[in-house]
């Protein structure tokens, strides 16, 4: 089962910034939290992931709480083809799978 | 870039016949999963592959499955009687052996008539 809890869904304008929230209250001191969306059912794409630290990378920001329950991830300038299914996964460095959850569903408004 | 490449994109079968999905993962990966997705439901993983063997395998993956890495580049998921159950879209991945992120495919529309 997904150990994190987001919302169903969000809307955000065309070239703001698209902050997506998850709660992982019961995340461990070993498990990452990992960020994939999926674009219209296509496969899941990689976004970001981190351990305590901030990180950034050329598609998003992880913000991640200092008790490490939650977490954001940051989409600095939102376009139309942002839009999709945003999947925060808690998950530890040694586990090989990945357990997808129902996701944020984002849309991107003109 | 290099990418995780997946065919057919769509395949239409009949129930009870078998069918096999190709994949080819980035060439210097090692790990190889296959996860499934049925319409409008969560991505679904049903197994996972290193050193030719399986690794992990979900209750999903029962014995009409198997996977098989043929030759040094392609990755199959066979599935030997097909049921109207069955139709979904199926991702491959791959990742390297040191790194954690996975790869898709852009997947396999299989649907069972």
């Amino acid at each position: 089962d997904a150990k994190t809890t987001q919302p169903t869904s969000m809307d955000c304008a065309e070239g703001r910034a698209a902050n997506l929230p998850c709660n992982h209250s019961t995340i461990s001191g070993n498990e990452y939290v990992y960020w994939y969306r999926q674009i219209h059912s296509q496969g899941p794409q990689y976004i970001i992931h981190g351990l305590k630290n901030n990180e950034t990378n050329e598609m998003a920001s992880l913000i991640i709480t200092e008790d490490r329950k939650s977490s954001t991830l940051i989409l600095p300038h939102a376009t139309l083809r942002d839009t999709a299914v945003y999947y925060c996964i808690v998950r530890d460095g040694r586990d090989d799978k990945i357990i997808f959850g129902k996701g944020t569903r984002l849309h991107i408004l003109p | 870039e290099p990418e995780v490449t997946q065919t057919p994109s769509h395949q239409v079968t009949q129930m009870g016949q078998e069918v096999i999905l190709r994949c080819v993962p980035i060439s210097n990966h090692l790990y190889f999963y296959w996860y499934r997705q049925i319409l409008g439901q969560k991505v679904e993983f049903l197994v996972s592959f290193y050193n030719n063997e399986i690794s992990e395998k979900s209750e999903i993956f029962d014995d009409q499955f198997s996977v098989e890495r043929p030759d040094g580049s392609n990755f199959t998921l066979k599935i030997r009687s097909t049921k109207l159950e069955d139709s979904a879209m199926y991702f491959c991945a791959s990742r390297t052996g040191g790194s954690t992120e996975a790869f898709f495919g852009q997947g396999t529309r299989l649907t069972v008539v």
